[in-house]
């Protein structure tokens, strides 16, 4: 079974707004990361946030951890047509030894 | 620098046939991890090599297999394919084991089984 689950499974904006992504996991974590797939196409890395961490920013991108809640979110300010993808959360935990998928959103943003 | 290669890009085989996929790390990269994606199971691992020793295996029958070579470059091998193999294969390698400091992909193999 999938570790992480994605919310929401699909994700309509316009340009300039901003979008977020949740990520619930079941077990406890080393680090989560996000990853971001174009359609048909190998998977990107986009940030790495460790279980001690609450926050991490890369450029447009925010990540937030909550470990009490087994989760994470992935804030995509000021949105433009280029981010179109697949989001994908990935979990790295202490008892399976691999990284592990979540279920992805399909985000959609049209100029 | 150059990053993860998969050959080839698009297969296309018959039922009952055998294919073989190659995968060409990123250099110095020891980790290099195999996933298969469709779109009713999502990703799912298939093993992990790390410099030339099998290091885990995901939930597949014996008919998919993996192999490291000393450079690092892996080959992942589908015997007696079945109409459910179709799926993108995607290859990716870290420094670290599992791709804990993060994956790097390639761009996949897209395997259609007729």
């Amino acid at each position: 079974s999938q570790q992480g689950e994605e919310d929401p499974q699909a994700l309509s904006i316009q340009e300039g707004e901003n979008a977020t992504m949740n990520c619930s996991y079941k077990t406890s974590i080393n680090n989560l990361q996000w990853y971001r797939q174009n359609s048909g196409r190998g998977l990107v890395h986009l940030i790495l946030i460790r279980s001690n961490e609450r926050e991490k920013h890369s450029g447009r991108l925010r990540v937030t951890l909550d470990t009490s809640k087994k989760s994470s979110s992935l804030l995509i300010t000021a949105s433009r047509a280029a981010d179109t993808a697949s989001y994908f959360c990935a979990t790295d935990t202490y008892n399976t030894d691999k990284l592990i998928f979540g279920t992805g959103t399909r985000l959609q943003v049209f100029p | 620098k150059a990053g993860v290669t998969q050959t080839p890009r698009y297969l296309i085989k018959t039922r009952g046939q055998q294919v073989t996929l190659s995968c060409s790390p990123i250099s110095g990269h020891r980790s290099v991890s195999w996933y298969q994606q469709t779109p009713g199971q999502g990703l799912q691992f298939l093993f992990e090599y790390f410099s030339e020793t099998q290091r885990n295996k995901g939930n597949f029958p014996g008919r998919f297999s993996g192999r490291q070579f000393s450079n690092s470059r892996s080959e992942m091998n589908v015997s007696t394919l079945e109409l459910g193999d179709s799926a993108l294969y995607l290859c990716a390698s870290s420094l670290e084991s599992a791709g804990r400091d993060g994956y790097t992909f390639g761009s996949g193999t897209r395997l259609t089984v007729v």
